[in-house]
């Protein structure tokens, strides 16, 4: 069965700063996609990336980077000079394994403070 | 451009009630269609996924039933609400299977 963890239930940090949200996965398949969704109060999941198993370049898009390393099975997120406007609930997903919807993790909190 | 409707945005009902959430996909032809739901405190859990109209498929065996109407269209149902179907409701779309899932604007359902 495929699992998605990501230990930090809630990050707080003011307002500039970096801040890094892990994100660990277990699967079987050996093609399969990561993502990463931001769920701001309003509720609705905004997509933010998606990596193919197979690409292991890390990404920078503007203040935002990620790094997957398949050798620890990380999909890690990185937001540079944080803002209020990241503040939000941030999920990773993971696909494959026989089914046909996402597996995603409990989420992050990401609380960024003025 | 593609977007997706949910409806109602916010809803309230007693226990043993019936329930009819709507999904709407605009602007894509035949797309993949899913519900999942979110309770207080937790991940996604995905319900219901459909291939095409007619075709659903049930992740977890519970008191909801899904169907697909129209090519666009993806209902979420229940004959007697329980408390514990409480939770925020999500339907996404995709273009293929396990590919990139945009998701709705979601249903707050509480169960009282």
């Amino acid at each position: 069965a495929q699992k998605v963890t990501q230990a930090q239930t809630e990050i707080s940090v003011v307002e500039k700063e970096d801040v890094t949200l892990d994100c660990v996965y277990e699967t079987r398949d050996t093609t399969y996609y990561l993502f990463w969704y931001k769920q701001p109060p309003s509720g609705e999941l905004v997509f933010l990336i998606r990596r193919n198993s197979f690409d292991e370049q890390n990404e920078i898009s503007g203040r935002y980077s990620w790094n997957f390393q398949k050798s620890t099975s990380s999909f890690n997120f990185t937001i540079t000079a944080s803002q209020v406007v990241d503040s939000a609930v941030y999920f990773c997903a993971l696909s494959g394994g026989g089914a046909d919807g996402l597996t995603f993790g409990k989420g992050t909190h990401l609380i960024i403070q003025p | 451009s593609q977007t997706i409707h949910q409806w109602p945005a916010t809803l309230v009902q007693p226990v043993g009630s019936p329930l009819s959430l709507e999904c709407t996909v605009e602007g894509t032809s035949n797309p993949n269609l899913y519900w999942y739901r979110q309770a207080a405190g937790r991940g996604l859990q995905l319900l219901f996924y459909s291939v095409g109209i007619g075709q659903i498929s049930s992740e977890v065996p519970q008191n909801l039933s899904a169907s697909r109407p129209q090519d666009r269209q993806f209902i979420l149902s229940s004959k007697k609400l329980l408390l514990s179907d409480s939770g925020f409701y999500l339907c996404a779309w995709s273009v293929r299977v396990r590919e990139t899932q945009y998701f709705g604007p979601g249903t707050r359902l509480l169960v009282l």
